[in-house]
């Protein structure tokens, strides 16, 4: 079974500041997911990449795929506190196992 | 369209209680997904269905955990007993598709949660 790990666990910023969070694992995904949770919600996709070396924008967030296909990388420019909740990356490997999540980065952004 | 509905949205219940979690699912998605988040463990999949039958119970911790489809506009997820180490948030999701192999990306939609705690 995959395993995605995600760094930082926690992040906590000041508003304006800029963030990278990763998302890593040995095995090799053929897509690869990123959501986003507010406190007592459930997850929202943000945005799912397929192809190695893909680079994805969302307004100020910036979404790039590995070119081998086992990591991704969250960026998000100059933070909100609108920005403030637990983000998830998912992936689906070429074995056929079901999307997996990590761990998760928990993100706090202050005013 | 309303989302996924889930009910209750809390529960504390006493330790040897019975549990039942209700889920709608998006109508028109032939998938359905039971999904357990802790603080420890993340977000874990239970169970997930296809036109109401039940694919892959893997992720169920125990016998103590049941779940059913009867119909494609109504699932639930059953503990009993309960026990103090089930507390967690509980997530239903919908998708018209599978997440696995040559999955293009399709949303995985997700409830509020039923957050249940067991004293």
């Amino acid at each position: 079974t995959q395993l995605l790990e995600q760094s930082p666990q926690f992040l906590s910023i000041q508003e304006g500041e800029n963030l990278t969070v990763y998302c890593n694992s040995s095995s090799v995904f053929s897509s690869l997911q990123w959501y986003r949770q507010e406190p007592g919600e459930g997850p929202v996709l943000l945005v799912t990449v397929v192809t190695g070396g893909e680079v994805k924008k969302l307004k100020r967030l910036t979404f790039q795929f590995g070119d081998a296909r086992k990591d991704s990388s969250l960026h998000i420019t100059a933070a909100q506190p609108g920005d403030t909740g637990l983000y998830l990356c998912a992936g689906v490997d070429n074995a056929g196992n079901m999307l997996t999540f990590g761990g998760g980065t928990r993100l706090m952004v202050k005013p | 369209d309303a989302g996924v509905i889930q009910s209750p949205r809390h529960e504390v219940t006493e330790m040897g209680q019975e549990v039942t979690l209700r889920c709608k699912p998006i109508s028109g998605h032939d998938y359905l997904f039971w999904y357990r988040q802790t603080m420890m463990r993340g977000l874990e999949l239970l169970i997930y269905f296809n036109n109401n039958v039940p694919i892959d119970d893997s992720g169920m911790p125990e016998d103590r955990f049941s779940a059913k489809m009867p119909n494609a506009s109504f699932s639930t997820l059953k503990i009993q007993p309960s026990e103090p180490r089930d507390s967690a948030v509980y997530f239903c999701a919908s998708s018209p598709d599978v997440p696995t192999g040559t999955f293009s990306g399709n949303t995985i939609y997700f409830g509020e949660g039923s957050w249940l705690t067991v004293v």
